[in-house]
């Protein structure tokens, strides 16, 4: 298994609080990614980061922010958690070859409950 | 809004038998992939078909391709309960370094 490993698995919190969700790898992959799963969604991705300091939105950013200071760190904050922030929250890995593309390895999930 | 959309959204069918899940997409793509989810678990990457290709095989997966009607579909052939997951095709628009999901079929296979 790729080496991913996100933090906290799971995690209650009340509206309004912040939240920061952290995944680590070992694997040195270039490419990271933040998704979350909801029912009727599928997979909708957050935020990615391409290298170090290197991020940029995805289809549903709104609410979210992201850091990469060190390749094998990426952090998602949720600023001011609301209930609609209520998720399962993957992490995924990837040498992305340009054209060719790239497998994504996942994470085992965050479960985020926001009351 | 998703890229891709899985067809159908659940099957359940009896051991033994062959499993087709279909996926339909919107815009040009650099390649197809599709992964399996477990119960409670992250998803695991089952196979990638490029835009050139038609088909692909790997073990008991077959993998088509046409770009022309922008489909993909996913056969899984003699199934298994431990085939029991949902499943996602994802594809990457040209130019991007990123993948968008559809929302998946789950598959159930019945001992």
């Amino acid at each position: 298994d790729a080496g991913i490993t996100q933090s906290p698995r799971h995690k209650v919190t009340e509206t309004g609080t912040p939240v920061t969700l952290r995944c680590h790898q070992t694997e040195n992959h270039r490419y990271m990614y933040w998704y979350r799963q909801d029912p009727g969604h599928g997979l909708r991705l957050i935020h990615y980061s391409y290298g170090v300091k290197d991020t940029d939105k995805g289809e549903v950013s709104d609410g979210y922010s992201v850091s990469r200071s060190k390749t094998e760190d990426f952090l998602l904050t949720l600023e001011s958690a609301t209930s609609s922030q209520t998720s399962v929250y993957f992490c995924a890995i990837s040498e992305w070859q340009g054209a060719q593309g790239g497998e994504l390895f996942f994470g085992e999930g965050s479960r985020l409950t926001v009351l | 809004s998703q890229q891709g959309e899985e067809d159908p959204q659940a099957l359940s069918i009896q051991e033994g038998e062959n499993a087709t899940m279909n996926c339909s997409y919107k815009t040009s793509i650099n390649n197809l992939q599709w992964y399996r989810q477990n119960s409670g678990r992250g998803l695991v990457h089952l196979i990638l078909i490029r835009s050139n290709e038609r088909e692909k095989h790997s073990g008991r997966l077959r993998v088509t391709l046409d770009t022309s009607k922008k489909s993909s579909s996913l056969l899984i052939t003699a199934s298994r309960a431990a085939d029991t997951a949902s499943y996602f095709c994802a594809t990457s628009d040209q130019g991007a370094q990123k993948l968008v999901f559809g929302q998946g079929t789950r598959l159930t296979i019945n001992p």
